[in-house]
């Protein structure tokens, strides 16, 4: 059973510019999650999606945003992008929100 | 709001011998979920254990244990017989068991380097 994958696994951008980072949960799986992970803040809620529906937002300016499409994949974009959006993006799949949760390897952006 | 404390930033252990490592929460939540995951160099976080609040028997897996105080809100990871695959960060996370709000919230982590 192919675990969660996240594409790309490294990104470089320039600041001002919008990036796209998609996440594929496993199969059966209906809810995703996203995290952002870095050194001085640690691990933070970004949003997280059950059957296309946001059903959760963490504390993140409305430059980060996300959606689910049917097939349960996500995507989260981050427009205008700031120096400090450096970090590691995480995607988490469950079978159903509340449930255990399963994680990819991760986008590392890094913004210059 | 639920808080995850990891006052340890960093332990080291020898090869074969047994750690511990200390997570605390606070929530006002009855019912809920506590895990450790496991972020080794490959930045890959994996799920180490998982404890149900309602279950008053520590959870094991292997090598792996918990001490779950539910009155002291704590809930500390025992690795026995360490090898040097345990070498990572280990997160403790929180999760409410409803459904409206089942992000996790993790402590900072604390970094565990095994002796050979």
């Amino acid at each position: 059973k192919a675990g969660v994958t996240q594409t790309p696994r490294y990104l470089i951008k320039t600041r001002g510019q919008q990036v796209t980072l998609s996440c594929s949960p496993i199969s059966g799986h209906r809810s995703v999650s996203w995290y952002q992970q870095t050194p001085g803040q640690g691990l933070q809620f970004l949003f997280e999606y059950f059957s296309e529906t946001q059903r959760n937002k963490g504390n993140f300016p409305g430059r980060f945003s996300g959606r689910q499409f049917s097939n349960s994949r996500s995507e989260m974009n981050v427009s205008t992008l700031e120096l400090g959006d450096s970090a590691l993006y995480l995607c988490a799949s469950s079978r159903a929100p509340g449930t255990e949760a399963f994680f990819g390897q991760g986008t590392r952006l890094t913004v210059v | 709001a639920q808080t995850v404390t990891q006052s340890q930033p960093e332990m080291s252990v020898q090869e074969a011998e047994t750690v511990t490592l200390s997570c605390t929460y606070d929530t006002s939540e009855n019912n809920y979920y506590l895990f450790w995951y496991k972020q080794p160099p490959s930045r890959q976080m994996i799920l180490v254990i998982r404890q149900e609040a309602y279950k008053q028997q520590n959870a094991t897996e292997n090598r792996f244990s918990v001490n779950f105080q539910k009155a002291a809100k704590s809930f500390s990871l025992k690795i026995s017989d360490s090898q040097l695959g345990d070498t990572a960060m280990y997160f403790c996370a929180f999760m409410i068991e409803t459904g409206a709000n089942s992000k996790l919230t993790f402590g900072k982590g604390i970094t565990l380097s095994v002796r050979p």
